[in-house]
C-alpha cells in the first residue's frame, strides 16, 4: 500500500463549488505539506503543518484553507473555487530529526480541473 | 527574497553525462534537495546535501557550494528512463522547501 495516498485523484468542477481534497499518510510523520504544480511553474507551496496543532500559510494560500484532523490526514479546501485554481495538487510528508536530510515523500497527486 | 534558478530544458544522448545547475536565495539555510519528477507522477527524492562538497549515489552525483549558493546534479552513463523532470530544493529557515521550476530533461538515442 502507498504510504501518501490522496483523494479524489481526478475531479472536475465548476466555479463555485466547494471542493475538498485529502490526504492521509502511513508514514508516521509529524509535518504535512499542500503545494500545487502548474505547467512551467514548479512547485508552489500552499499550506504546511508542523503538528495537530500547527497551521502554517506558504507561498499561495490565498483562496485555500487546511484541516489537520490527525497525525495522518491533512485535508486542502477550495471554498469558492475559479478556474485559476486549475492545477495538480500534491500533498507530501516529512519527519524530523536533527543530523537527518527530512526528505519530503509525496503523494500521487490530484489533478483538479474548475470550469 | 528567496529564489531558486534552474535551466528550463537541457537535452542530452544515452550514455553520454549531463550537468544541470541550480542556484539559490534563501533566509537561512538548512540543506539542497533534488527531485525526480516524470511527466505526471509525483516528485521522488534523488539527493540531499547540507555540507560544501560531492555527494554520489549510483549514476547520480550532487555538488553544493553554499558560499555561492551554488548546486549542481550529475547525471552519469544516461538512459532513456531518465527523460524527466529534475527539481531543486532548497531548504531555508524551518522546514518548508522552497522549489525551482525545474529542468526538463530530454534523453535521446
Amino acid at each position: 500500500d502507498a504510504d501518501v495516498t490522496q483523494t479524489p485523484r481526478n475531479r472536475i468542477t465548476k466555479t463555485g463549488k466547494r471542493i475538498m481534497l485529502e490526504c492521509s499518510q502511513t508514514k508516521g510523520h509529524d509535518r504535512m505539506y499542500w503545494y500545487r504544480q502548474d505547467p512551467g511553474l514548479g512547485l508552489q507551496l500552499i499550506y504546511y503543518s508542523f503538528d495537530v496543532k500547527d497551521i502554517n500559510k506558504g507561498e499561495i494560500s490565498d483562496g485555500y484553507s487546511v484541516s489537520r484532523q490527525a497525525q495522518a490526514k491533512f485535508s486542502l479546501s477550495l471554498e469558492s473555487a475559479i478556474p485559476n485554481q486549475t492545477a495538480l495538487y500534491f500533498c507530501a510528508t516529512s519527519d524530523w530529526g536533527a543530523g537527518r536530510n527530512n526528505e519530503q515523500f509525496f503523494g500521487p497527486g490530484t489533478r483538479l480541473t474548475v470550469l | 527574497g528567496q529564489n531558486i534558478d534552474q535551466p528550463t530544458e537541457m537535452t542530452a544522448t544515452e550514455g553520454a553525462i549531463v550537468q544541470i545547475n541550480c542556484t539559490y536565495q534563501t533566509s537561512g539555510f538548512n540543506g539542497l534537495f533534488w527531485y525526480q519528477q516524470h511527466a505526471g507522477e509525483a516528485p521522488t527524492f534523488l539527493s540531499y546535501n547540507v555540507l560544501d562538497g560531492l555527494e554520489e549515489k549510483g549514476r547520480f552525483s550532487s555538488f553544493l557550494s553554499r558560499s555561492k549558493g551554488y548546486s549542481y546534479l550529475l547525471l552519469k552513463e544516461l538512459q532513456m528512463k531518465d527523460s524527466a523532470s529534475y527539481l531543486c530544493a532548497a531548504r531555508g529557515e524551518g522546514t518548508a522547501l522552497i522549489f525551482g521550476k525545474g529542468t526538463t530533461l530530454s534523453v535521446s538515442s
